[in-house]
């Protein structure tokens, strides 16, 4: 139990363009899911935390124009960034917690994003 | 200050032998313990939560929790090759917060 699914894996965009990443907890319902991104090397970087239904808090330093997040239901939140530039080339991960369990959060696969 | 802290290695261990990994973190408040393994280029993947003081041991892993020292570990055993990885010790304060993370510890186990 407790799979997350991420999709594209993989995305290559032109500078300028729009990306969408979607995320779904597949076998349990997620009211808060969780997007980070990870560059070659470093550490987990949280982006912001979505809670079903409302709007998105964003991390300090997060564009909230730029990455924008939709959590419309109990199994999906997408994560699209805008106007992509190269600097934001990334292994973008999300992560969604169950309202069943002891606050365990499980992550998707991850989303590797190269803009040209 | 929420902190999570662990050495960032790299922790170099024989295969079959045990591999300890430590954390430590700043928050008395804090609530749920976690413990994910990352082999490079993949996502994170969660391999042990510990809530009370004591070990909690799930095949050849075993986490440790001692909060009135704040200290988190997990031990492998038997370790494989395969567990080369760095491993995330992340931590719930309290409520429906984000998990704060420490940088994570390279492990590798030489055959």
């Amino acid at each position: 139990g407790a799979v997350v699914s991420q999709h594209p894996s993989w995305v290559i965009c032109k500078s300028g363009t729009s990306v969408k990443i979607e995320c779904r907890s597949l076998d349990f319902q997620a009211t808060t899911m969780f997007w980070y991104r990870q560059f070659p090397k470093q550490s987990l970087m949280l982006m912001a935390t979505s809670n079903e239904g409302s709007k998105a808090t964003y991390e300090q330093g997060v564009e909230k124009d730029k990455f924008l997040i939709n959590h419309a239901s109990l199994t999906l939140s997408t994560l699209t960034v805008t106007s992509a530039h190269p600097e934001d080339s990334s292994f973008y991960i999300c992560s969604a917690r169950s309202t069943a369990s002891s606050y365990e959060q499980y992550f998707g696969p991850g989303t590797r994003l190269t803009v040209t | 200050q929420k902190e999570v802290e662990q050495n960032s290695g790299p922790l170099s261990v024989p295969e079959g032998a045990i591999a300890s990994l430590n954390c430590t973190y700043s928050d008395r408040g804090s609530q749920s313990f976690f413990w994910y393994r990352q082999y490079s280029g993949k996502s994170p993947e969660l391999i042990m939560s510990i809530y009370s003081n004591g070990d909690k041991e799930d095949g050849r892993f075993t986490a440790q929790l001692n909060k009135a020292s704040q200290y988190v570990s997990l031990l492998i055993r038997d370790s494989q090759p395969s567990d080369s990885a760095t491993y995330l010790c992340a931590v719930k304060v309290r409520g429906n917060t984000p998990l704060v993370f420490g940088k994570g510890t390279r492990l590798s186990v030489i055959a």
